[in-house]
């Protein structure tokens, strides 16, 4: 079966410092990868996709940055963190069917 | 423009009874598919159902089914027989199937619901 991990859950970070959030997906190969953002008591906003390695689609000009090294690995990164980038941060994977599959969360608070 | 709407930002319901959940939607894509997730305080989300736009019959899984009229483009979920477990966040999503957005789901802002003893 197919298995989602997302790291770290919870994460504070000063203004100005860089950041990783790393998401594998485990028990299917070539899944179309996502990193969404939900900020406090809203919705979710798609931040970045990819359909493959080195395939990086932004839906929303910002500070943070993604990458997809390998095939089941998709990470989200800024060089320098601002406030507005507090968040629960929300890694997912598809395969052909429609559904969204979505890891744990991260937590990230900017101080 | 907002193209999933969930108007009710919050509900109470009693243990064992029926809620349902509004959502409507706006897209001019013959080919779309929605969904509803349920988020609870972990943070998760959990997918719960989906409709195809050209399924003909609603959608149902255990005790959720979605009311899917799509004349009036809305889809709407039906919790039955709550239980104080389905207390979360719910959100309903459409993921349009054109080449430009395949793959990436709209998520509207969300049902809090309170299941009560």
């Amino acid at each position: 079966s197919q298995t989602i991990h997302q790291w770290p859950a919870t994460l504070v970070q000063p203004v100005g410092s860089p950041l990783s959030l790393e998401c594998t997906v485990e028990g299917t190969s070539n899944p179309n990868l996502y990193w969404y953002r939900q900020a406090a008591g809203r919705g979710l906003q798609l931040l970045f996709y990819s359909v493959g390695i080195g395939q990086i689609s932004s839906e929303v000009p910002q500070n943070l940055s993604a990458s997809r090294p390998q095939d089941r690995q998709f990470i989200l990164s800024s060089k320098k963190l601002l406030l507005s980038d507090s968040g629960f941060y929300l890694c997912a994977w598809s395969g052909i069917a429609e559904k969204l599959f979505f890891g744990s969360g991260t937590q990230l608070s900017v101080l | 423009a907002q193209k999933i709407t969930q108007t009710q930002p919050g509900m109470f319901v009693q243990e064992k009874e029926a809620v349902t959940l509004d959502c409507t939607y706006d897209t001019s894509d013959p080919s779309y598919g929605l969904f509803w997730y349920k988020q609870p305080s972990s943070g998760e989300m959990i997918f719960l159902i989906y409709q195809g736009s050209y399924d003909q019959q609603n959608a149902t899984e255990g005790r959720y089914s979605l009311n899917f009229q799509k004349a009036r483009k809305s889809a709407n979920l039906v919790i039955s027989a709550s239980q104080l477990g389905d207390s979360a966040m719910y959100f309903c999503a459409m993921r349009e199937l054109d080449s430009d957005s395949w793959g990436k789901l709209q998520f509207g802002a969300g049902t809090q619901v309170v299941v009560t003893p």
